[in-house]
């Protein structure tokens, strides 16, 4: 079964506004981490945020992780064309010596030039 | 390292036919995931290794999916016999275990006709 629920399921904006994208999720966690996808490709990562982080940055994205809500979000400033692509949430569970990643169902950006 | 590699990219089979799809993971990586993506039910976690033993097959969809890892750069996920309903882009990834981000292979398009 999914962890994760993001909203929305799909985004449009022009190129220069910001995108914002959130993932919800059912249990304990013990990171969070965001993935795009291309068309036809696997899957990047973007940036990991720990469950005991609140905000993390990395060039023009912002992670925010509100542990008692099970919500995450994703800012892109100043998003850019290239930056059309789906974005997935997954979440860690550690359990033994190893993690189990669970992703959610995506949100798909489209940035109009 | 050429990333994580997967073979072969497209497969087109008949309903009944058995089919094997194969992950080279990252040298030195020693957690591999197999997933399987559709429209319907997006990212599903299939199962997972650990140092080459498998730890969750949980997502595994029926007694026709097998999954194995004889040694740390190779595992096989097989599908016998196959059917239509099958279809979908399966993906391989690696990473260092606990905490340690996603390497995505460029997955497996399987068509089952």
């Amino acid at each position: 079964s999914q962890q994760g629920e993001e909203d929305p399921q799909a985004l449009s904006i022009q190129e220069g506004e910001n995108a914002t994208m959130n993932c919800s999720y059912k249990t304990s966690i013990n990171n969070l981490q965001w993935y795009r996808q291309n068309s036809g490709r696997g899957l990047v990562h973007l940036i990991l945020i720990r469950s005991n982080e609140r905000e993390k940055h990395s060039g023009r994205l912002r992670v925010t992780l509100d542990t008692s809500k099970k919500s995450s979000s994703l800012l892109i400033t100043a998003s850019r064309a290239a930056d059309t692509a789906s974005y997935f949430c997954a979440t860690e569970f550690w359990g033994g010596n190893t993690g189990k990643l669970i992703f959610g169902q995506g949100t798909t950006l489209q940035v109009k030039p | 390292d050429a990333g994580v590699i997967q073979s072969p990219r497209h497969e087109v089979t008949e309903m009944g036919q058995e089919v094997t799809l194969r992950c080279k993971p990252i040298s030195g990586h020693n957690s591999l995931f197999w997933y399987r993506q559709t429209m319907m039910r997006g990212l599903e976690l299939l199962i997972y290794f650990n140092n080459n033993v498998p730890i969750d097959d949980s997502g595994m969809p029926e007694d026709r999916f097998s999954a194995k890892m004889p040694n740390a750069s190779f595992s096989t996920l097989k599908i016998q016999p196959s059917e239509p309903r099958d279809s979908a882009v399966y993906f391989c990834a690696s990473s260092l275990g606990q905490g340690g981000k996603a390497f995505f292979g460029q997955g497996t398009r399987l068509t089952v006709v």
